[in-house]
Parts: C-alpha cells; sequence; structure tokens
C-alpha cells in the first residue's frame, strides 16, 4: 500500500454514461497525476496538478474528460459521454516535488469497462 | 513510452537464478530514472530510483545500474522468487520535460519453479 487510494476499483458502465473516480493521495504530497493505461502498455500521461493548479493535459485528454482537485488535497476525474475505447485502468500517482527529485506513487488504479 | 502492444517482452527465469532487466531510455538530459514493478491488476509499485550523477546503486535484492554513454538502464534482481512475478517498467524524468515520467517499454518477468 503505497498510500494513495482510489475509488472505486472496479467500474462498469454503459456508453453513454458518465462517470466520476476519485484519488486520495499522500497527504503531503503536493503534486497529482492522472495515467491512464491499456494492456500491455505504460501508463500515458492525462493530466496533473501542483496543489489545485492544474498545470498540464495531454492532447490525449478530450473534451469529455475533466479533472479537479479544488482543495489541492484529493481529486475527480470526470468522464462524460463515454465510449467503448474509454475502457481502461485509470491511475493516479502523487509525488512531492524536493529539488530537483521527484518520486511519483501510485494508487491501485480504477479499471473502467464501458459496453 | 514506447508501445509493444500486447505482446510484452518476456523474460522467463529460473526461481533463484538472478534476473537482468534491460531498458534503453531516450533522452540524454535525463537526470532521474526509477524502475516500477506492476502486478496484475495492480498499479505500478516503486522499486528502486537513481540519479544521472551515480551508475549503480543498490537496494535490497535489487540493483540498478546506469550507463550514460549509451543510455542503457538495467535492474538486477537477486535470488528470484515467485513474488517477483510482474511486469517491469523503467522511467525517466528531466527538467526539460517538467519531470514528467518518460515510460519504457514493460517487460514481463515469469519465474519458473
Amino acid at each position: 500500500d503505497t498510500g494513495v487510494s482510489q475509488d472505486p476499483r472496479h467500474k462498469i458502465t454503459k456508453r453513454g454514461q458518465n462517470v466520476t473516480f476519485r484519488c486520495d493521495p499522500i497527504s503531503e504530497h503536493n503534486r497529482l497525476y492522472w495515467y491512464r493505461q491499456t494492456l500491455g502498455q505504460g501508463p500515458e500521461f492525462l493530466t496533473y496538478f501542483q496543489n489545485e493548479a492544474q498545470l498540464e493535459k495531454s492532447r490525449l485528454l478530450s473534451d469529455r474528460f475533466s479533472a479537479e482537485r479544488p482543495k489541492g488535497s484529493f481529486s475527480t476525474l470526470e468522464i462524460q459521454r463515454t465510449e467503448q475505447g474509454d475502457s481502461a485502468m485509470y491511475l493516479c500517482a502523487s509525488s512531492l516535488v524536493w529539488g530537483t527529485q521527484e518520486t511519483q506513487y501510485f494508487g491501485p488504479g480504477t479499471r473502467l469497462l464501458v459496453l | 513510452g514506447e508501445s509493444v502492444g500486447l505482446h510484452l517482452p518476456t523474460l522467463s527465469v529460473q526461481e533463484g537464478d538472478n534476473s537482468i532487466i534491460n531498458c534503453a531510455y531516450s533522452n540524454s538530459a535525463s537526470d532521474y530514472f526509477i524502475w516500477y514493478k506492476q502486478e496484475s491488476g495492480k498499479g505500478p509499485q516503486f522499486i528502486i530510483d537513481i540519479r544521472s550523477n551515480m551508475d549503480k546503486r543498490q537496494g535490497q535484492r535489487v540493483t540498478v545500474l546506469l550507463n550514460k554513454t549509451v543510455k542503457h538502464l538495467s535492474l538486477q534482481i537477486a535470488a528470484t522468487q515467485p513474488g517477483d512475478s510482474a511486469v517491469y517498467f523503467c522511467a525517466e524524468t528531466a527538467m526539460d520535460s517538467n519531470y514528467q515520467l518518460i515510460w519504457g517499454a514493460g517487460t514481463k518477468l515469469i519465474i519458473k519453479p
């Protein structure tokens, strides 16, 4: 257990529905990342926050995806009008930026299946 | 990171033997490297890291070697155990990429009894 938690662990939804995932990072960590991972691939970066500010979003992140970190602690990732191609593992990671070193610690992931 | 689709490179090792997993990285400006272990259905787990001013770092049963000349990173696992079965990813970061992780292709480690 890294100290990063995600909820739910599994989600099955029908195409067109909206889903929301939550991530609780390690409490003193100031950065929070969202990734998507499909079978056999490394994690793909989606977006990240420094405290409550969303600093970067990947080109992969379509308009249907939105992420928030309102108080600089937990974060939510919402996918609107889900598509079958959204089926993947959604990973959250947090880190404490210290000088020029940053180690990201990952949560267990939320596995999404869109039918 | 590199994409290998569903066909991950695989390394099969006899239980008790040493394992060596290799990774080539792309950015000569990368200055921090991390190995992650990912078991089926779980998130990546930090194993060991190394900074670019070092060429070797040891942990418990694991050693990371860095060769900056050829941009190569390796992870050595001593006395491999069944619990070491997982996919192993290397990742690099650099100041010029705002320290975002760039992932290498994973290697699936299979332990033979």
